[in-house]
């Protein structure tokens, strides 16, 4: 079956231009989440969606960065007025993540194949 | 200190050699653990859960300590195609699952 897709594959804007990056999760699963990880660097997490509750924005470094997931699918991640630093590859994951009483099922996520974007 | 804690590597090891990777976490409460594996301009993906018990896959061991809070990775019989960068995962239950920056295995023939 289909796993999570992102576009583009690659993006190189200028600095200071906005730019929207693309995740469409694999179908039924709850859970989805951006990471960013820099050259040679390990994954910082960004943003968590869950179901209908509100996002967890608590990894996004500053108010330049937004996300939103339409219809409980597809997500698109924001950055404006992009910065040199904001070079990096944005991976989207999603998982199959539920809640039955107090108990949390295990989360096995499932990555796309990430966006480059090089801010010049 | 970061949340989990790998040695970065690189580990260079002939074929045919036995590798274990090891992985501090701080958080006790802690609930699941994994391990990923990253090739080379690639996206992260499952190699294996960790359970309390340990398990094994194939050439693969993995372990949990959860006293001294530390997970392990054992590759027996490295392969060239076992190069990569494996990433120590943990699930604290709080939100999203907490990468640690991996450890690069370089598998030489």
């Amino acid at each position: 079956g289909a796993g999570v897709s992102q576009s583009p594959s690659n993006k190189v804007t200028e600095k200071g231009k906005d730019v929207e990056l693309r995740c469409d999760p694999i179908s039924g699963h709850t859970a989805l989440y951006w990471y960013r990880q820099s050259l040679g660097q390990g994954l910082e997490f960004l943003i968590y969606f869950q179901g209908n509750s509100a996002p967890d924005k608590s990894g996004l470094p500053s108010d330049r960065f937004s996300a939103e997931r339409t219809g409980g699918s597809v997500s698109t991640l924001t950055i404006q007025r992009t910065q040199q630093e904001d070079s990096a590859v944005y991976l989207c994951a999603s998982s199959f993540r539920y809640r039955v009483g107090g108990l949390r099922s295990t989360d096995t996520q499932y990555f796309g194949p990430g966006t480059r974007l090089t801010v010049l | 200190r970061k949340e989990v804690e790998q040695d970065p590597g690189p580990f260079n090891v002939p074929e045919g050699a036995t590798v274990a990777f090891n992985c501090t976490y701080s958080n006790s409460a802690s609930q699941s653990f994994f391990w990923y594996r990253q090739d080379c301009r690639k996206e992260p993906k499952l190699l294996m859960s960790v359970y309390s018990s340990g398990n094994e896959d194939g050439r693969f061991t993995a372990q949990l300590n959860r006293a001294s809070q530390y997970i392990s990775l054992l590759i027996r019989d490295s392969k060239l195609s076992d190069s990569a960068t494996y990433l120590c995962v943990v699930d604290t239950g709080r939100r999203a699952l907490t990468f640690g920056s991996g450890t690069r295995l370089q598998v030489q023939p």
